[in-house]
This record gives C-alpha cells, structure tokens and sequence, in this order.
C-alpha cells in the first residue's frame, strides 16, 4: 500500500535553476496539496488542487507552479530556484469532505530541497 | 484569512507524566481541528481531530479538548512514552478559507526515559 509517493526525496539545485517535485498517490483521492516545512514555520501551504482540473494558491504560492496531470498525480514546478526556497516538500492527499468538514491529509515523506 | 498559533514550541517531560500542547486559532468559522503527529524523517501522521460540535474527544491516552468561544484547542497526553517524542502540529480549517487547512508551527515533543 504505497499511498503517497514523491520524488526526488533530496535534491540540490544552484540559483536560477529549475526543477519538478513529483506526486501521486494511490488513493483514489479528490483533493491533493503541496506544503512546505521550515524550522518555526510548521507547514504552509503551497497550492491545493480540490479535484481534477483545478488548482488554487495556498499562503506562499510565489515562485511556483503547480500541475494536476490527472486524478493521481500532482507536480509542484520551480521555474528559477532561489535560495529562500530551501525547504522540506511534503505532497498529501485527502478524500475531503465538505459536507463534515472533516478531512485526514495523508502525507508523502517528503523531498529535501537545497538552493545553493 | 486563518492563523493558528501553537505553543510552546519545544516541550521535554518525564516519561510517565503529561504533556499538554495548546493552540489558538482567529477564524471564528474555523469548524475542524486535527493533530498530527511527525517523526524524525517521516511525513506528518493524524492523531486525532475534533469538530466545532463537540468540546472533548479522547483516544486512548491522546484527548484534544476545544473552546470555541475563546477560540483555542488543546492535545493532552498523559502516561507519556519515548515513543511519543516526536513533532507534534495543530490546524484549523473552514469552510470559509475553502476547506484549506493551516497549520500552527510546530511543538518539538521530547519523552525523557
């Protein structure tokens, strides 16, 4: 049961440099995110993508591009890295249920970016 | 837009005591609050959740009690383990930040043996 699966787990890029973090899950899940994890900052959230076909800015969208290829899969882009992009990368998933409000958020284990 | 503090942001104990982590959010229709828990390496996990209609929910020895009118939740657990030292984070979500989850930063959660 591999659930959520990204790639690379460790990439090292020089400035202006760009790169695609990859993300699929096996789930069969609505809902797909992309967070960021810095010491102090916890996770912020990127972009989501509530269901196929759509995509929507989180709390720090700048410098990156996201694509929902289809139900499954989900790529998070950096067109030219910076170094204030350094940062852990989790993908997660969720059956979202808007009716409950409720919704687990199934995580990746991650891909360690380092911007030189 | 939603923001949720967490505090302490570090917090070490005696295996055998408790552990309480406390968190405070300004979304007023914020109606869902999970935790989730991350070990060394790993993506974060969830431990437990409580919507705004409900005040305590407990999981064996995790509980997560919540104050709607003074807008904070809070993770309780007691009998602490080494194996529950860990990273441990809050979030909210609403309906009327479309159902996108926002994290506090983080509680770095040490169980002295």
């Amino acid at each position: 049961n591999a659930g959520v699966t990204q790639t690379p787990k460790f990439q090292v890029l020089k400035t202006g440099q760009s790169m695609t973090l990859q993300c699929a899950q096996d789930m069969n899940h609505n809902s797909m995110y992309w967070y960021r994890q810095d010491p102090g900052m916890g996770l912020r959230l990127i972009y989501y993508s509530a269901s196929e076909g759509t995509t929507d800015k989180g709390e720090v969208p700048n410098g990156y591009n996201v694509s929902r290829l289809n139900k499954r899969e989900f790529s998070l882009r950096l067109e030219s890295a910076a170094p204030s992009q350094t940062s852990v990368y989790f993908c997660a998933s969720s059956a979202l249920d808007r009716g409950l409000y409720t919704g687990e958020l199934f995580f990746g284990e991650g891909s360690r970016l380092t911007v030189l | 837009g939603e923001n949720v503090e967490q505090h302490p942001s570090t917090l070490s104990v005696q295996e055998g005591d408790s552990a309480v982590i406390k968190c405070t959010y300004s979304d007023s229709a914020s109606n869902y609050f999970p935790w989730y828990k991350q070990e060394l390496g790993k993506g974060p996990q969830l431990i437990i959740d409580i919507r705004s209609n409900v005040g305590e929910k407990k999981d064996q020895r995790i509980a997560v009690t919540l104050n709607k009118t003074a807008k904070h939740f809070s993770l309780h657990i007691t009998e602490t383990q080494p194996e529950d030292s860990a990273v441990y984070f809050c979030a909210a979500m609403s309906k009327d930040s479309s159902y996108k989850l926002i994290f506090g930063s983080g509680t770095r959660l040490l169980v002295r043996p």
